[in-house]
């Protein structure tokens, strides 16, 4: 069973479009982090979050944490090919993290 | 900057064969974990040491998986015997610091597929 739940589990969309991706859990997290995975590639850290409520912005990408702490969202401005990836929560609580199962985006050209 | 050699990249063997699977980190650090991700499961932690000493090894499946790490520049991760539903990658990360927010570096991973 996931403690953590992403969705989309897969998205396909062309070049330029908006996206928001999800992450939820029943479960408060002390910090929670979102990683990038590309094929062959073991997953790269984009961001960690760790106040309700916090935004934070890495050039065309947003990523929120929900004010009670047990959710958060990425959302990607103009989409670009290189995008494409697995986006992998993982969440913080009590000394142990855990991630979920990752959203596949998929960006055309 | 921190980095995680992992070997072999790819393996490929019989069901009821060892395995073994192979960390070197290149840079310091105080956290070694192994992981192991399928479609089906995910990312699911399996081990993890700190200053080589092995502390939750709940996520280990079974018996037949161990790992150990002799030392700050190595560790091995075996199964004994392998199982068709073994087939999954594995990656090695290391993280530096006690916090569990702290960002944690991944190798590129085996892919192991057990006939």
């Amino acid at each position: 069973t996931q403690l953590l739940e992403q969705s989309p589990q897969f998205l396909s969309i062309q070049e330029g479009e908006n996206l928001t991706v999800y992450c939820n859990s029943s479960s408060v997290f002390s910090s929670l982090q979102w990683y990038r995975q590309e094929p062959g590639e073991g997953p790269v850290l984009l961001v960690t979050v760790v106040t309700g409520g916090e935004v934070k912005k890495l050039k065309r990408l947003t990523f929120q944490f929900g004010d009670a702490r047990k959710d958060s969202s990425l959302h990607i401005t103009a989409a670009q090919p290189g995008d494409t990836g697995l986006y992998l929560c993982a969440g913080v609580a009590n000394n142990d993290m855990r991630f979920g199962a990752g959203t596949r985006l998929t960006v055309k050209p | 900057d921190a980095g995680v050699i992992q070997s072999p990249r790819h393996e490929v063997t019989e069901m009821g064969q060892e395995v073994t699977l192979r960390c070197k980190p290149i840079s310091g650090h105080d956290y070694l974990f192994w992981y192991r991700q399928t479609m089906m499961r995910g990312l699911e932690l399996l081990i993890y040491f700190n200053n080589n000493v092995p502390i939750d090894d709940s996520g280990m499946p079974e018996d037949r998986f161990s790992a150990k790490m002799p030392n700050a520049s190595f560790s091995t991760l075996k199964i004994q015997p392998s199982e068709p539903r073994d087939s999954a990658v594995y990656f090695c990360a290391i993280r530096s610091g006690g916090a569990f927010y702290n960002e944690q570096f991944f190798g590129p991973g085996t892919r192991l597929t057990v006939l």
